[in-house]
């Protein structure tokens, strides 16, 4: 049950995209294509914005994208906006009932 | 509107015990599988547990197993969570999530989340 990798803070200016990058292993994100990203702003719940590893739930902004390759997931905002400040989380499915998910990156709009 | 509603969290001395609750509603409470996931401070989200739709199938992390129990009740569209013998590392913000696909036994990633409540084990 080890955390997925993500890196720890990413950021950009208003209008300019940002990757974020999830490491896994075969085990989980490169067994399933089952990558959900989450945005979490501080005292809100977090919110899906990514799921089955590139999907977007209707009424999440189109800026928002999913990929993955092998073990490694990304999540792609472009057209950077203040209010895209928030923490990011990755979670995979990891077999049986269990979940895994990364430790979070926190995004700053400069 | 799916809605999910937490509470039972306070300060709890190391040792102690605690039972967290989630109320839901706005969906078909039974027929999907439910999820605790936790948030400390400094910490990422961590997976804590899940339980399907009937309540008869539940996982846990290692770092909870044979201390938190997952349990449902079905009748009271209601989830719980107890905790025993806690400890400092357990304090954190404890989310309730529902499953993303109905089924009963779908563990698929949440696709909505409560506010949370927040435990503090200290003494």
């Amino acid at each position: 049950q080890s955390a997925l990798t993500q890196p720890a803070s990413v950021s950009g200016s208003p209008g300019q995209s940002i990757t974020i990058s999830c490491a896994g292993t075969s085990s989980d994100i490169g067994n399933y294509n089952l990558v959900s990203w989450y945005q979490h702003h501080p005292v809100k719940a977090p919110k899906v914005i990514i799921f089955e590893d590139t999907k977007r739930p209707s009424g999440v902004s189109d800026r928002f994208s999913g990929s993955k390759s092998d073990n490694t997931a990304s999540l792609t905002i472009s057209g950077l906006q203040a209010e895209d400040e928030a923490d990011y989380y990755c979670c995979s499915y990891a077999g049986g009932g269990t979940l895994v998910f990364g430790g979070g990156t926190k995004l700053t709009v400069l | 509107e799916v809605q999910l509603l937490e509470s039972g969290g306070g300060l709890v001395q190391p040792g102690g015990s605690l039972r967290l609750s989630c109320a839901a509603s706005g969906f078909t409470f039974s027929t999907y599988a439910m999820f605790w996931v936790r948030l400390a401070p400094g910490r990422g989200l961590e997976w804590v547990s899940s339980l399907s739709g009937t309540g008869g199938r539940s996982w846990y992390a290692d770092s909870v197993k044979g201390r938190f129990t997952m349990s449902r009740d079905n009748s009271k569209n209601t989830l719980y969570l107890y905790m025993n013998s806690l400890r400092a590392g357990d304090t954190a913000i404890y989310h309730c999530a529902k499953g993303q696909c109905s089924g009963g036994d779908c563990y698929r990633p949440p696709d909505f989340w409560g506010l949370g409540t927040l435990v503090t084990v200290s003494s």
